[in-house]
């Protein structure tokens, strides 16, 4: 079936190191993706997207890399804060106005 | 801009009540808002998609007549829990798509906290 998936559940890093994150995803006809980062008891916050026809995007410490040949997504933290500590969603999107299908998300834990 | 906003954004209830949750576009007009639900430590599951204007599209598994969406207008979808049961007890996220901007990004409301008793 369709899914959006995540390889680790977990992840824990030392403050300033880098984190990466990755999720695997089984449409082909997914054109669009976005990392979310959720935060205890509020709601997603977008944080990078990236179409299809790109590979790499880079914003303010985040980087998503995708490989649409192994349908692989990941999101780079530079020099990872204790502020970053949260859970990651990978989402994808067939175009449209269908709606976006999550990941199971990764907390990410910042050593200080 | 894109900020969403979510009403009340925690309520406990008894069961057997009925509980309305309003989620509002304050700086956009949403033509389409998504309703999620998310149990401790899990994803997000999408409930429905809710549509300005006519009947929302509900996904499987998902009762229409104990979850009520109205989308009465651009900005604004209501979410109404109907009999609630402790079941139910969940958070509850909503979400919606800028027409304005060239991307098919949701953006997220704070979420509502519901507990029932």
């Amino acid at each position: 079936g369709e899914s959006v998936g995540l390889h680790l559940p977990t992840l824990s890093v030392q403050e300033g190191d880098n984190s990466i994150i990755n999720c695997a995803y089984s449409n082909s006809a997914s054109d669009y993706f976005i990392w979310y980062k959720q935060e205890s008891g509020k709601g997603p916050q977008f944080i990078i997207d990236i179409r299809s026809n790109m590979d790499k995007r880079q914003g303010q410490r985040v980087t998503v890399l995708l490989n649409k040949t192994v349908k692989h997504l990941s999101l780079q933290i530079a020099a990872t804060q204790p502020g970053d500590s949260a859970v990651y969603f990978c989402a994808e999107n067939k175009g449209g106005n269908t709606p976006l299908v999550f990941g199971k998300g990764t907390r990410l834990s910042v050593i200080a | 801009g894109a900020v969403v906003s979510q009403h009340p954004s925690r309520v406990i209830c008894k069961s057997g009540t009925s509980v309305k949750i309003e989620c509002r576009s304050l700086d956009f007009q949403a033509t389409t808002m998504f309703w999620y639900r998310q149990f401790p430590k899990q994803s997000l599951m999408l409930m429905a998609t809710s549509n300005e204007g006519s009947k929302a599209t509900y996904e499987q598994g998902v009762e229409k007549d104990k979850f009520l969406i109205n989308h009465a207008s651009l900005t604004l979808s209501t979410l109404t829990v109907t009999s609630a049961h402790p079941e139910d007890s969940s958070f509850y996220i909503c979400s919606a798509r800028h027409p304005g901007l060239a991307t098919d990004t949701q953006y997220f409301g704070p979420g509502t906290r519901l507990t029932v008793l």
